[in-house]
Formats: structure tokens, C-alpha cells, sequence
């Protein structure tokens, strides 16, 4: 149980392109989702969060309409990363959590995004 | 948000038990510790996760003293597959409320 499914896995496109990235919570519902981005050999930073029929909470620092946020239903949230540029190139990864109370994060094995 | 200090990296051979210690000094009465592995190119996979005193699943165990201030991850009998990086997140567990990711302890399982 417990699976985040993220897509795709690995997007090289050019400068300039907007790419979507899905995330999906198969066997569990989640009013909330994660996303989060890793640059090489660091640890992951978080984002924004993902909050289902709202507005996504964006982290300090992280633009909101560069990085837009959808939380269609209790199972899908999606990252668009618009008019992406070489800085976009990285790992993002998602996560979600059960609405229920004492359950961790599962995460999505992450989207490498690589920006010509 | 709890703030977590753990060991940059560790080497263990193949074989041995580990025990990687994390420090939170600051964790709040709601907050749970939750451990996470992860594999390069890969989302972080979770571990184990417990309140106080000890946890023990198929794949590890955690310790938690009373004061809460500090946890450690033992790990039985590594093999080469367990180099990866391990994290240790402390926050409450459920719903919207978000956690951060400390630096990690980066794991070499030497042969």
C-alpha cells in the first residue's frame, strides 16, 4: 500500500518549453501533496505545498507563477514548471500523505527535468 | 518546524549492525521522527517511523529515549544494497502540515 506514482521520469526539452509533471496517490487519498526539488548531491528543498481544491503554499524564495500548482482531486496533483530555462534543469520529486492522522510521506521516484 | 543534525556520512562493512543517531532538540509534543532511505536518481523510500521508545519493523529498528531529543536508526546486518543516503525527519504526521529535509547521512557499505 501506500504508492506515489510520479510522471514522467525523465523530460529533456528545450529552453523555453512548459513541462508538466503529475503525481498520483494509487491506493490512498490525499488532501495534501508535496513537491519538492534536489540539485546533485543535496537534500531535498521543499517547494510548495500542494493543497487539494486551494491554492498551493509556495516556500520562500519559490515563484509561484514559474512553478504552477494543481490539485485537481484527492489523488492527482501537477507541477507545471513554465517557460523552463536551463536554472529548471533538476530532480523534483512529489509526495503525499493520507489524510488520516500518524502516516508519513510516500514519495514518487522523482522527474529528472533537463532544460537545452 | 524541528530542526535535525545528523552525521554527514558513515562506513560500515557488510555484516555489521548500524546505527545512525539523529539530534532534535527542539521537537514539539505532536511531532513524530520518520526515516527515509534514498538511492540516487530515486524518491526518498520510508524506513520506519515511531513516537517514543522502540519500533521495530522487517527492515529496521528505531530507538527513541524519553526526552525524545534524539533517535537512532539501527540497521541489522547491512549489505552493499543499503549504501544510500538516510534521512531523518521530525514534524506531525498526517494531513497538511509539512516537514523539512535535514542534510542526510550519506551510508557506504564497504565489501
Amino acid at each position: 500500500g501506500a504508492v506515489v506514482s510520479q510522471h514522467p521520469s525523465w523530460v529533456i526539452c528545450k529552453s523555453g518549453t512548459s513541462v508538466k509533471i503529475e503525481c498520483r496517490s494509487l491506493d490512498f487519498q490525499a488532501t495534501t501533496m508535496f513537491w519538492y526539488r534536489q540539485f546533485p548531491k543535496q537534500s531535498l528543498m521543499l517547494m510548495a505545498t500542494s493543497n487539494e481544491g486551494s491554492k498551493a503554499t509556495y516556500e520562500q524564495g519559490v515563484e509561484k507563477d514559474k512553478f504552477l500548482i494543481n490539485h485537481a482531486s484527492l489523488t492527482l496533483s501537477t507541477l507545471t514548471v513554465t517557460s523552463a530555462h536551463p536554472e529548471d534543469s533538476s530532480f523534483y520529486i512529489c509526495s503525499a500523505r493520507a489524510d488520516y492522522s500518524n502516516q508519513p510521506q510516500h514519495f514518487g521516484d522523482g522527474t529528472r527535468l533537463s532544460i537545452l | 518546524l524541528a530542526k535535525t543534525t545528523q552525521p554527514i556520512s558513515m562506513d560500515s562493512y557488510e555484516g555489521q549492525e548500524v546505527n545512525i543517531t539523529c539530534s532534535h532538540n527542539n521537537i514539539a509534543t505532536n511531532d513524530y521522527i520518520t526515516w527515509y532511505q534514498q538511492f540516487p536518481s530515486q524518491g526518498p523510500r520510508f524506513i520506519i517511523q515511531g513516537y517514543k521508545t522502540k519500533v521495530t519493523n522487517e527492515v529496521a529498528s528505531l530507538f527513541i529515549p524519553a526526552d525524545r531529543k534524539s533517535s537512532t536508526l539501527s540497521l541489522p546486518r547491512v549489505s552493499l544494497s543499503d549504501t544510500a543516503v538516510y534521512y531523518c525527519l521530525v514534524g506531525p504526521s498526517g494531513g497538511y502540515q509539512k516537514v523539512t529535509f535535514g542534510t542526510g547521512t550519506k551510508l557506504q557499505v564497504i565489501p
